[in-house]
């Protein structure tokens, strides 16, 4: 089972919107509608964006959303602002009795 | 509130063992399940086990079968993460965190610094 893919960096300017990808197989992504994505500062812990593929936890903005097509999951960023720089995890259930929650290998957002 | 707080920073020589706690508090201990997420310099997230509180069953990510142990104590709402034979690879920050759901992880602890160095 290997760590689900995503770009390494994504960029954009204040205002506007960027997509992180978070691909995977039939195994996890594709299987389930259990995709999380995670934001996390430096030196700080992780923090729930969007839980079971397009849900937001309660004082998350709605600036964040979340989609899945296939075996490919998409965090969208609207109206990007400067705080939003950090660095963006997905994460998976999976059918693997031996891995059963495999992380993404991390995006990078920049605000330009 | 729920707050989850984990031990303090510790530094290991190659070999040994290391045991980090988590205390939760502000919900009831045995309704949640809690997982083991570590982040590695220049790697990214990578979970590691979870623990049932209220059975203290456990399943664990097969890369750290036979070398971690997690254990909890009911009577103070605290979850164990022990791991052995530790290795300089094992240099990272390690976190406790919750369940919401499958794979969604809602609280977690401020984070546990352990360095591997001889």
């Amino acid at each position: 089972q290997s760590a689900l893919t995503q770009p390494a960096s994504v960029s954009g300017s204040p205002g506007q919107s960027i997509t992180i990808s978070c691909t995977g197989t039939s195994s996890d992504v594709g299987g389930y509608n259990y995709v999380s994505w995670y934001q996390q500062h430096p030196g700080k812990a992780p923090k729930l964006m969007i839980y079971e593929v397009s849900n937001r936890p309660s004082g998350v903005s709605n600036r964040f959303s979340g989609s899945k097509s296939g075996n490919t999951a998409s965090l969208t960023i609207s109206g990007l602002q400067a705080e939003d720089e950090a660095d963006y995890y997905c994460s998976s259930y999976t059918s693997s009795s031996t891995l059963p929650y495999v992380f993404g290998t991390g995006t990078k957002v920049t605000v330009l | 509130q729920v707050q989850l707080v984990q031990s303090g920073a510790e530094v290991k020589k190659p070999g040994a063992s290391v045991k980090v706690s988590c205390k939760a508090s502000g919900y009831t201990f045995t309704s949640y399940d809690m997982h083991w997420v570590r982040l590695s310099p220049g790697q990214g997230l990578e979970w590691m086990g979870i623990i049932y509180p209220s059975g203290g069953s456990t399943s664990y990510a097969q890369r750290f079968q036979g070398r971690v142990a997690m254990t909890r104590d009911t009577s103070t709402s605290t979850v164990y993460m022990d791991l052995s034979s530790l290795r300089s690879e094992d240099t990272a920050v390690y976190y406790c965190a919750r369940g919401l759901s499958l794979a969604a992880h809602d609280y977690w602890g401020q984070g546990t610094l352990v360095t591997v160095s001889s």
